[in-house]
Formats: C-alpha cells, sequence, structure tokens
C-alpha cells in the first residue's frame, strides 16, 4: 500500500483569494499522479493525470504541477469561487488500481 | 449513456444481515473496482477486477466478497454485516491497463448497519 499525504486536510478561503495543496507520495517507481475532484453529494472526477517531471497541466483557473524526484505534486486554484469548494483527492497507481490520499477539502466562502 | 450506476442508493440493515451491492457500467471497460469511503480516510480499495470472470483482493477485502460474471457488472456482497462496514461504498470503472487512464465513478450507496 503506498503512502499518500495530503496537506491540508482542510482549507477555508474567501471568494477570490488563490489557494494551493500538497500531495505527497513515494518517488520510486512512479508511473503517473491522478488529481480528482470531490463535489459533496457526489461522485469524484477526474481532474487530471500527471505522468512526466515537470508536467504542468491547467484546466481554467485550476492548475498542478508535478515533481517525480522529490516525490509531491502542487494543485493551485486561481481566484477560487464558491463552486471550487469540493475535496481534492491524489492518487497514484498503485499494481492496478489507484491508491487515494485523503484529500484536501476546500471551502470558499462567498 | 448512463455511465457507472450503483444499487440501491441506501440501505439500512441490522448486524448479521447479507445484502449485495450492484455496480453496472456502459462503457465496455475493463476494470472495476469497489471503493468504500469514511470520513477523514479517503477512498479505501475494498476489491477489483481486471475482467470478467476475475477478482482481486485491495486494501479492506475482509467482511466483502465479489463477483464479476458479466464484463458490465461487479457486484459487492455482505454475507454478514456489522456496525464497522456502515460506510458509504463507491463503484469505479476503467477502461483498461495502464497507469494514465481515469477511473469513472458511480453515484454511491450509502449503508448504515444497525
Amino acid at each position: 500500500i503506498l503512502n499518500v499525504e495530503q496537506s491540508p486536510q482542510s482549507l477555508h478561503v474567501q471568494e477570490g483569494d488563490s489557494t494551493n495543496f500538497t500531495c505527497s507520495f513515494p518517488s520510486s517507481n512512479f508511473y503517473a499522479l491522478h488529481w480528482y475532484r470531490w463535489e459533496t453529494a457526489k461522485s469524484p472526477e477526474a481532474l487530471f493525470v500527471m505522468t512526466l517531471n515537470g508536467d504542468e497541466k491547467k484546466k481554467g483557473r485550476i492548475s498542478a504541477t508535478l515533481n517525480t524526484k522529490e516525490g509531491y505534486s502542487y494543485l493551485y486554484i486561481k481566484g477560487s469561487q464558491p463552486e471550487d469548494s469540493a475535496t481534492y483527492l491524489c492518487a497514484p497507481p498503485s499494481r492496478r488500481a489507484l491508491t487515494f490520499g485523503s484529500g484536501t477539502r476546500l471551502q470558499v466562502q462567498p | 449513456n448512463a455511465g457507472v450506476t450503483q444499487t440501491p442508493k441506501f440501505r439500512v440493515l441490522k448486524t448479521g444481515q447479507s445484502m449485495t451491492l450492484l455496480c453496472a457500467q456502459d462503457m465496455n471497460h475493463e476494470y472495476m473496482y469497489w471503493y468504500r469511503q469514511d470520513p477523514g480516510m479517503g477512498l479505501r480499495l475494498i476489491h477489483y477486477s481486471v475482467g470478467e470472470g476475475t477478482t482481486a483482493k485491495g486494501e479492506v477485502p475482509d467482511g466483502y466478497n465479489v463477483s464479476r460474471l458479466k464484463k458490465q457488472n461487479f457486484l459487492l456482497g455482505l454475507e454478514s454485516a456489522a456496525p464497522s462496514q456502515t460506510s458509504v461504498y463507491f463503484c469505479a470503472s476503467r477502461d483498461r491497463d495502464g497507469y494514465s487512464y481515469e477511473q469513472y465513478f458511480g453515484p454511491g450507496t450509502r449503508l448504515t448497519v444497525t
């Protein structure tokens, strides 16, 4: 079982603030890193799949970077909006499944 | 195209009762997964399947059994429910082998064992 850590556990920001959070994972035998967005009462949905060291992915106001050598990824949200409120999960593959971190719960206050 | 569906959406069981959760996907995906979600613990893998007729244990398999008799369906069984199995259960599927293929999740089943 991979050790995947996400920090912080939760975050409260004001609308318009920019924010970022971290996913740490084992740097040995790296294959990929998945980010998922999980809104309350809904199902997790894939945001990004990152495979290369130095990768940067962007979707609207959300972007992610990847450092496979040191085993971390950052997720950034620029100008947070209330609709960004969700839990953000990262997950490296392990064997034929994903090992999910416990997530960062983001709440954006209007 | 319904994606991944789960039946039932909610269920209350008494300790010792049995039940089966059904997951169905219409995307012709090879891989299917069952997770449980508990507060502060994210998603933990119970069992998974890499194709019709195959199953494998995940991180927390004890107390659960699974079957994949048809490619589109993945069943999760609880033979003798315990209060520790109170959780939200999510099914997911993925197209094929490969580390960059994303998983698609169902809407979840909320199970309470009293």
